[in-house]
């Protein structure tokens, strides 16, 4: 079965900064797809970013990118420019290529961001 | 805005209760989801349907149930509710959700069921 592992349970920076959020994951499938969700105070779930295993280049969206280690099963997040509305509960999530079912998701990095 | 609506928004009743969840995906999407979000268990998968069709079970429990319907609205019932069962309810949709499909799952804002 696979798993996500978020080993940072808080994390803080100071606006305008960066940070890199981790995650692992464990899988012996080839195929399949990751993902960062963002959990602010409304309890929404946002995508941030998503990346395809079969893709080598990085997924960037604006401010947010990933650093995609296949062969290390890790899946970063970093933040540039650091903004308040960043602070949130940061998920990593696994989707299987095969089995469409469901996302597993790590116990999620909890944001803070200083002024 | 993720176009998945979810009502209601907050819940509150008591154990033994019966509870119905209503989920309306986005325009195109056929599939649902439903995850619970609690603080002991984190975010748990419940249940999948596509077009009408129950496709996958997750962690969820007998009293629990749901449906699709022909508008492709799904709810989700949950019966003889217990003190545990407090949590945030997530309903997702994707466009398939089947194998190979490069789908992403766009989450509704949950509904908040506290049961006293």
């Amino acid at each position: 079965a696979q798993t996500v592992t978020q080993s940072q349970p808080e994390m803080s920076v100071q606006e305008a900064e960066t940070v890199t959020l981790s995650c692992t994951y464990d899988t012996s499938e080839s195929d399949y797809y990751l993902f960062w969700y963002k959990q602010p105070p409304s309890r929404q779930m946002i995508l941030v970013i998503r990346q395809e295993a079969y893709k080598q280049q990085n997924a960037t969206e604006n401010r947010f990118s990933v650093n995609f280690q296949k062969a290390a099963k890790s899946f970063s997040l970093k933040i540039s420019d650091s903004q308040l509305g960043d602070a949130a509960m940061y998920f990593c999530a696994y989707r299987s290529f095969y089995n469409t079912d469901k996302l597993i998701f790590g116990t999620g990095t909890r944001l803070q961001v200083f002024p | 805005d993720s176009g998945v609506t979810q009502t209601p928004k907050h819940l509150i009743t008591a154990t033994g209760q019966r509870v119905t969840l209503r989920c309306s995906p986005r325009s195109g999407d056929l599939s649902v989801y439903w995850y619970q979000q609690s603080l002991d268990q984190g975010l748990q998968f419940l249940i999948q349907y596509y077009n009408g069709e129950e496709r996958a079970k997750g962690n969820i429990l007998e009293r629990f149930s749901a449906q699709q319907f022909p508008d492709l609205h799904s709810e989700l019932n949950l019966s003889s509710l217990e003190l545990g069962d407090s949590a945030l309810y997530f309903c997702a949709s994707s466009v398939e959700g089947l194998a190979g499909a490069p789908d992403t799952q766009y989450f509704g804002p949950g509904t908040r069921l506290t049961v006293l």
